[in-house]
């Protein structure tokens, strides 16, 4: 069974400072893609980014990057300069196949990111 | 209107109540899915439907009874519900077969059984 682990359950920022929340995961499986989401307290889930396990490059997307590391199966999100609305719950998932073929996500238990002034 | 819908927003209901929630999505994909986040815990998958056929079940209690009538909507029915179930419930969709897509979320329903 895949896991997802998000070990910061809260991180507290000065604005415009960069960032970094961290996940590992553990997968037998050589495909395998990492999903982060961000969570405001309105509830709805952001996509956010996307890596899948054969890309050769860190994938950017915004202010956003990852720092993909295969070896260690981490998958860390970086926020280049923090802003007051970067704060909210950021949750960390892996894809999953399950028997018939149909694509899940699995996610992490998340970290609350609170960005001050 | 784009993207996923759920209502409603929020939800109280007693523990004899029937009531159903309900999820919309605009995106033409074919798998929907209903994740269920408690405080303090992750996201749990309940239920994945695919070209509308229940394709997992994560070993949720049978008063939660799913329906998918074509690939746009999807339905969660409660019944006899217990104080924990109280729980914020999201639906998402995705592109059946893109294993690269992200899923797409709705707002949530925020449920409270009293």
């Amino acid at each position: 069974a895949q896991k997802i682990t998000q070990t910061q359950p809260g991180m507290f920022v000065q604005e415009k400072e960069a960032v970094t929340l961290d996940c590992t995961y553990d997968t037998s499986d050589p495909s395998y893609g990492l999903f982060w989401y961000k969570q405001p307290s309105s509830g709805e889930m952001i996509f956010l980014i996307y890596q899948g396990s054969y890309d050769q490059q860190n994938a950017t997307e915004g202010g956003y990057s990852l720092n993909f590391q295969k070896a260690r199966k981490s998958a860390n999100l970086v926020i280049s300069a923090s802003q007051l609305g970067d704060s909210a719950m950021y949750f960390c998932a892996m894809r999953e196949i399950n028997g018939k073929g149909a694509q899940k996500l699995v996610f992490g238990q998340g970290t609350r990111l609170i960005i001050n002034p | 209107e784009t993207g996923v819908t759920q209502t409603p927003r929020h939800l109280v209901m007693g523990m004899t109540n029937k009531k159903s929630l309900k999820c919309e999505q605009h995106l033409g994909h074919n798998a929907m899915y209903w994740y269920k986040q408690s405080a303090k815990k992750p996201l749990e998958l309940m239920f994945v439907y695919s070209l509308e056929e229940r394709v997992e079940n994560n070993s949720v209690p049978s008063r939660f009874s799913p329906e998918c009538p074509n690939s746009s909507h999807l339905f969660l029915h409660l019944h006899t519900l217990q104080p924990e179930d109280s729980a914020l419930y999201l639906c998402a969709s995705s592109p059946e077969g893109g294993l690269n897509s992200p899923l797409h979320f709705g707002n949530g329903t925020r449920l409270t059984v009293t």
